[in-house]
This record gives structure tokens, C-alpha cells and sequence, in this order.
């Protein structure tokens, strides 16, 4: 157990809607970043927060967003679903900002499916 | 694009014997990192080895990096089959807006068979 929370643990909903996932890091760890891991695709990262700014962005979607909160637990959105974005959704935390000094600790994942 | 790319996309060992894979990046880098990650589950990190180190252990991992060759290689020695998983290296790089960020490689699939 990594000590990352990450709800819910499966989502299905259909093309065109809008879903929130939730992260919650492990105590004391002041960055999240979000991961998006699909079988063409491999572990994409897309953002990352650092003590609720945004530290580093990857190739995330104008449809995604994040946001980390005063308690520190950060939640993506995903809207206008599309089927492509059928995938496993990965939440990591670390103690620091500079992510290649950091180990990560990741969560289990949310299995998000489009239908 | 990604950064690192493993080296073999698949692994088929019996336990016991050694594995190896290798990570080649294309920028230069700060730090690389190997992590583990058993089917369907998230990322476990083994081993971070800065660019100015030339060899790191832990336990039966054994990472070497190569900066003027910009690769890595892993090495698992003696294998078990608990060690079946995919391997995946992540190098750091600047994002579009000039902060560091880490990208994961396409990962090694590892099966040890018992």
C-alpha cells in the first residue's frame, strides 16, 4: 500500500459526458501528478501540482483539467468523454517539486471506460 | 513523444536466471529512475541513479547508466517469478513552459517462469 487513495476505483459512462476523478496523496507529500496509461499510448503524464499550483504540464487535453485543493488532495476532470479516452488513470505523489529528484508513490488507479 | 524507450518490448526468462533491459533517452538528463509495475497496478519505484553516478545496487537490482551513450540498463539477478512485471525507466525534461517534468519509457514486460 502506497498510502495514495484514489476514488473511484471503476467508471464506466458513455461518449460525451463528464466524470471526476479524485486523489488523495500520501500525508505529507505536497506534489500530485496524474498519469494516463493506455495500451497504444503507454504512461502519459499529464499534470502536476505542487502545493496547489500548477507545477508541470504534459499532454493533457484542453478537456482535462486538475486542480489540487488547501488540503492538498487534487481531482481531474475529464469532459466531452470520448471513447479514446478509455484508459487508466494514475495518481502519484511526492515530498517535492522537482519530480526527477522524487521517488513517486502512485495509487491504484482508476479503470475509466467510454462507452 | 517519449523520452526513454525500453529495450526488449518482452522478456521471457526462467527463475533463476539473470534479466537485463535497457533504456535509451534522447536529451540530456538529471536523474533516471526504474520503477515496477505488476499488471493493472500502479507504478512501484526501485532505483533513482543521478547522471553523475555511473552504477547503483539495491538488494538484486544492479542499474548502470551510460550518459555519453544516453542509456540505462537494469539488471535483475537471479530472478523470481514475483519479479514477472513491467519495468519502466523515466528520464526528466522540460515541459512546454520550461519546468521539469518526468516521462515514463514504453516498458520492458518481464515473465519469469517458474
Amino acid at each position: 500500500d502506497s498510502g495514495v487513495t484514489q476514488t473511484p476505483k471503476h467508471l464506466i459512462t458513455a461518449t460525451g459526458q463528464r466524470v471526476t476523478l479524485r486523489c488523495s496523496p500520501r500525508s505529507g507529500d505536497l506534489s500530485v501528478y496524474w498519469y494516463q496509461q493506455s495500451l497504444d499510448q503507454g504512461l502519459q503524464f499529464l499534470i502536476q501540482y505542487y502545493n496547489g499550483e500548477e507545477r508541470a504540464k504534459g499532454n493533457i487535453l484542453e478537456r482535462f483539467s486538475a486542480q489540487q485543493f488547501p488540503d492538498l488532495h487534487s481531482e481531474l476532470n475529464l469532459s466531452s468523454l470520448e471513447l479514446g479516452d478509455s484508459a487508466l488513470y494514475f495518481c502519484a505523489s511526492s515530498v517535492g517539486g522537482l519530480a526527477a529528484y522524487n521517488e513517486q508513490f502512485f495509487g491504484p488507479g482508476t479503470r475509466l471506460t467510454v462507452l | 513523444s517519449q523520452q526513454g524507450e525500453e529495450d526488449p518490448q518482452a522478456l521471457s526468462i526462467q527463475e533463476g536466471e539473470n534479466a537485463t533491459m535497457n533504456c535509451s533517452y534522447k536529451t540530456s538528463i538529471n536523474n533516471l529512475q526504474w520503477y515496477r509495475q505488476n499488471s493493472g497496478r500502479g507504478l512501484v519505484h526501485l532505483i533513482l541513479i543521478r547522471s553523475n553516478e555511473r552504477e547503483k545496487h539495491s538488494g538484486r537490482l544492479r542499474v548502470t547508466l551510460d550518459t555519453s551513450k544516453k542509456s540505462s540498463s537494469l539488471l535483475i539477478t537471479a530472478s523470481r517469478a514475483a519479479d514477472t512485471a513491467s519495468y519502466f525507466c523515466a528520464t526528466d525534461a522540460k515541459d512546454s513552459g520550461g519546468y521539469q517534468k518526468v516521462t515514463f519509457g514504453t516498458g520492458t514486460k518481464l515473465q519469469v517462469i517458474p
